[in-house]
């Protein structure tokens, strides 16, 4: 069972619709969360981070943490063509030595 | 400049070549990290330093070998690396290696090993 998990895709959303992409994880103990962006051939940018359960909004981008369950999940609201690239989920786990494990990422395809 | 930095930004070697990465960062970050994002795989730790100190290598061949002579400088020096190593190379640093610490990426280094 890999570590972070993430479907693949690619998510195809219309523009000034909302895209939901969902992000689960094996380890129980994990603390802390983050989203990254990243363009084809560029370094991921940090979205959200999110340490405790419910939703955190920052803009257009809403980062929903559910412990029990082991996900976490982002919503970008007003899907826009810049919106297109690959997202990131990453998990920090005390038992992995604060390690950031990644998952393989959600691309993401806004079309006009 | 600001945040982190790599250079050089793209890099074409044999597998007898010796060369090295360098990565800086002006955020005043303690921590420092290197990561290899290879095609169609989750990005992969490879070291972290916390404070000049090595925390963590992620059982990484000894072809590898990072260098980290202050907070803000770290190195990965590179020798007889196979094709399989082509990759895009990530550094990142956060304020420390605590488990609520944000990590910040450079721009990478492309690396291709003919």
């Amino acid at each position: 069972q890999k570590e972070v998990e993430q479907n693949s895709g690619p998510l195809s959303v219309p523009e000034g619709a909302i895209a939901s992409l969902n992000c689960t994880y094996s380890d129980r103990g994990s603390q802390s969360f983050f989203w990254y962006r990243q363009y084809s051939g560029k370094s991921p940018e940090l979205i959200m981070s999110i340490y405790s359960n419910g939703d955190k909004e920052d803009g257009r981008f809403t980062a929903q943490l559910n412990k029990a369950s082991q996900y976490v999940s982002l919503l970008i609201r007003d899907s826009q063509p810049s919106d297109s690239a690959t997202y990131l989920c990453a998990v920090i786990s005390l038992a992995a030595g604060n390690k950031l494990t990644f998952g393989g990422g959600t691309r993401v395809l806004v079309k006009p | 400049e600001t945040g982190v930095t790599q250079t050089p930004r793209h890099l074409v070697m044999g597998m007898t070549n010796k060369k090295s990465l360098k990565c800086e960062q002006h955020l005043g970050h303690n921590a420092m990290y290197w990561y290899k994002q290879s095609a169609k795989k989750p990005l992969e730790l490879m070291f972290v330093y916390n404070f000049k100190e090595q925390t963590e290598n992620n059982s990484v061949p000894s072809r590898f070998s990072p260098e980290c002579p202050n907070s803000s400088h770290l190195f990965l020096h590179l020798h007889t690396l196979q094709p399989e190593d082509s990759a895009l190379y990530l550094c990142a640093s956060s304020e420390t290696s605590g488990y609520t610490d944000t990590q910040y990426f450079g721009p990478g280094t492309r690396l291709t090993v003919l």
